[in-house]
Order: structure tokens, then sequence, then C-alpha cells
């Protein structure tokens, strides 16, 4: 089973519209951290936003803010004021709190959601 | 700031061919990191390495292996290359397996290798 599910392989905003992207996580463990990664065209992966499982606060990075529902296990990113170098595909990743092993502590990746923003 | 830097952004191998792709960080972290990124599969691990000489599968190692002799430097090995190893391979590198969970993976820039 995917431990992080992002529905949707596409999204298209227009400039200075909010979007939302989906993310959901599968894990059994009460402490977890999730994150959100951009990676433009140029290819570089480029931290975004982290959220704690015992965050009460959604977290909050200028334009980025998370929508997180821990009961629904969803982390939703809300991209305000869109603005055309916000194109790019976005990643959520998860990191266990109790990994099997060593390895376990590397972050799992969803499959992306690419943003497309016109002008 | 953080860097991590790949040797090489493009590279273009024959199959067969033995393949290193290097991956150098200066900040001094413990953890280091092979992906494998696909179109619709989003990043998947290939190995980590939680310290000099010291490795762990993740969950695609077949066909690759790696190599950590120091601390700042980890190298993924294709000892045969084949077609269906054309991807983007990503390089990352955090603190330690026993910072918190917020502890960010930093990124290289990716090398983009196409098996001929």
């Amino acid at each position: 089973a995917q431990k992080i599910t992002q529905t949707q392989p596409g999204m298209f905003v227009q400039e200075k519209e909010a979007v939302t992207l989906d993310c959901t996580y599968d894990t059994s463990d009460q402490s977890y951290g999730l994150f959100w990664y951009k990676q433009p065209s140029s290819g570089e992966m480029i931290f975004l936003i982290y959220q704690g499982s015992y965050d009460e606060q959604n977290a909050t990075e200028g334009r980025y803010s998370l929508n997180f529902q821990k009961a629904r296990k969803s982390t939703n990113l809300v991209i305000s004021a869109s603005q055309l170098g916000d194109s790019a595909m976005y990643f959520c990743a998860m990191r266990e709190g109790s990994p099997r092993s060593q390895a376990g502590t590397a972050l799992i990746f969803g499959k992306g959601t690419t943003l497309s923003v016109s002008s | 700031d953080v860097k991590v830097t790949q040797s090489s952004r493009y590279l273009v191998k024959r199959t067969g061919e033995k393949v290193f792709l290097e991956c150098v960080q200066d900040m001094d972290h413990e953890n280091m990191f092979w992906y494998r990124q696909d179109p619709g599969l989003g990043l998947r691990l290939i190995y980590f390495s939680y310290d000099v000489k010291m490795k762990e599968k993740g969950d695609i190692p077949e066909g690759y292996s790696v190599s950590r002799e120091k601390k700042e430097r980890f190298s993924l090995i294709l000892e045969s290359a084949s077609t269906n190893q054309t991807s983007m391979y990503l390089c990352a590198s955090s603190l330690s397996h026993l910072s918190g969970l917020d502890n960010e993976q930093f990124f290289g820039p990716g090398t983009r290798l196409t098996v001929l």
C-alpha cells in the first residue's frame, strides 16, 4: 500500500489565485513528520514546509501553509497568491517515527503533483 | 548554506558499462541518500548511508551498489548499466538518523542518466 498518496497529477491555476495540493498518508506511528518539496524544471528539490504530527497549529511559511487534518491523515499544501515562479512539481513526503531500520529514517515520497501557473 | 553537489548533470552510457555517480556534501552530515526519480513514480530510495562505510538497502537496490569511504562523499555504482536504469538520480544528505523528525534532507541538483 502506498504510504504517501498525491491524487492530482496536474493542477492549473491563474496568477494571484490560491491553490491547494492534496496529500494523504498512511502510517501506524503516532509520531511522524510531514514535508513538502518543490522541484522546478531545473531538477533541484527545494524544501518548503514541515509539519510534525504533534504540532497543534498548522504550519505556515510565507505564502505556503498546510491544512493538517490528523484524523483524516491528510496534509494539504495551500499556496496563496500564486506566482508564475510557482510552476513546478510538488512532492509530499513523510518520515515515520518508528522505523524498522536506520534506512527507515529516510523520507518516503509521493508521486508528485505538477502545478502550472498561467498569467 | 548546505551544499550537495553531484559530479554530472547529464550522463550518457552504453549498456554493460560500469557507471559511477558521485555525490559530495559540505556540511558534515552523517546521513546520505541516493534516490531514483521516474515520471509517475516519484522518488524511490536506492541506498542510504548513516556513517562512513555503513550502508543500508532502500526500496530498489537491485542493480546498484554504493561506497562511502569518506564522510562527505557517497558514490552510487551501476556495475553493468542497463537501459531500465535510465533515470534521474538524486543524492541527498541530512544531519543524523538520531536527529528529530524535522531533520530536513538537502538535495543535490540531480544527474540525468541515459543508458543506450
